[in-house]
């Protein structure tokens, strides 16, 4: 099974667009977080979600928008695509609580074209 | 502002050699430090944890040491094989909100 999944695993769309990227744990993890990771492979957080309450945001353009419908769930909707949005992002999911690790999805590569 | 810093250039060994990776940190104290495993096209892998009261952390052929007076935690591979190559990762918690903050990553190639 699975412990984080999401989809797509790649996305090539047009500038303007939006879209989105699904993501599901089956861990029972109560904290889910996107991670942004550029060009240069630096691992960058972007939004944590801790029992469907946001509770940090970096500084990420309104754009983006965390969704949870429940607390298995995290999806990325991403409004106007531009080009420097491309990357790739990975969601993961965490026990929450000090120490605890942090479980991967394998990503999704977004390509703004 | 808090920093995690890694060396960025790759790290080449021979098999059967001793890997060791730095991650050194700057106006903060973590509490503990993660350390990752990122293969291409894949996402990060877990691999160990090290707290601050503790010196040394042993897995298998892993070993993290955490050292508060350097602000500097390394990660070693010991017989390492072509297999052990990929990105490894170190990270923390920011600010007390114990997200992992991740540093930039440092690549091993290991050479047959």
């Amino acid at each position: 099974d699975t412990a984080v999944s999401q989809t797509p695993k790649y996305l090539v769309t047009q500038m303007g667009n939006d879209k989105s990227i699904k993501c599901e744990q089956n861990l029972g993890h109560d904290t889910m977080y996107w991670y942004k990771q550029d060009s240069k492979k630096f691992l960058k957080i972007m939004f944590s979600y801790n029992n469907k309450e946001l509770i940090i945001n970096e500084t990420v353009p309104n754009r983006f928008s965390p969704k949870s419908p429940d607390k298995a769930h995290l999806n990325l909707h991403i409004n106007s695509l531009e080009l420097g949005d491309s990357a790739v992002y990975f969601c993961a999911s965490s026990s929450g609580g000090t120490t605890t690790e942090a479980f991967f999805g394998q990503g999704t590569r977004l390509t703004v074209v | 502002s808090q920093k995690i810093e890694q060396n960025s250039e790759a790290l080449n060994i021979q098999e059967g050699k001793t890997a060791t990776l730095t991650c050194n940190y700057t106006n903060y104290s973590p509490a503990y430090l993660q350390w990752y495993r990122q293969d291409p096209g894949r996402g990060p892998v877990f691999l160990l944890l090290i707290r601050e009261n503790e010196k040394e952390k042993r897995k298998e052929r892993l070993k993290v040491t955490f050292d508060t007076t350097l602000k500097q935690s390394l990660f070693h591979i010991t017989a390492s094989q072509p297999a052990d190559s990929a990105t490894y990762l170190c990270a923390s918690e920011s600010g007390g909100s114990y997200i992992p903050t991740f540093g930039r990553g440092t690549s091993l190639i290991v050479h047959p």
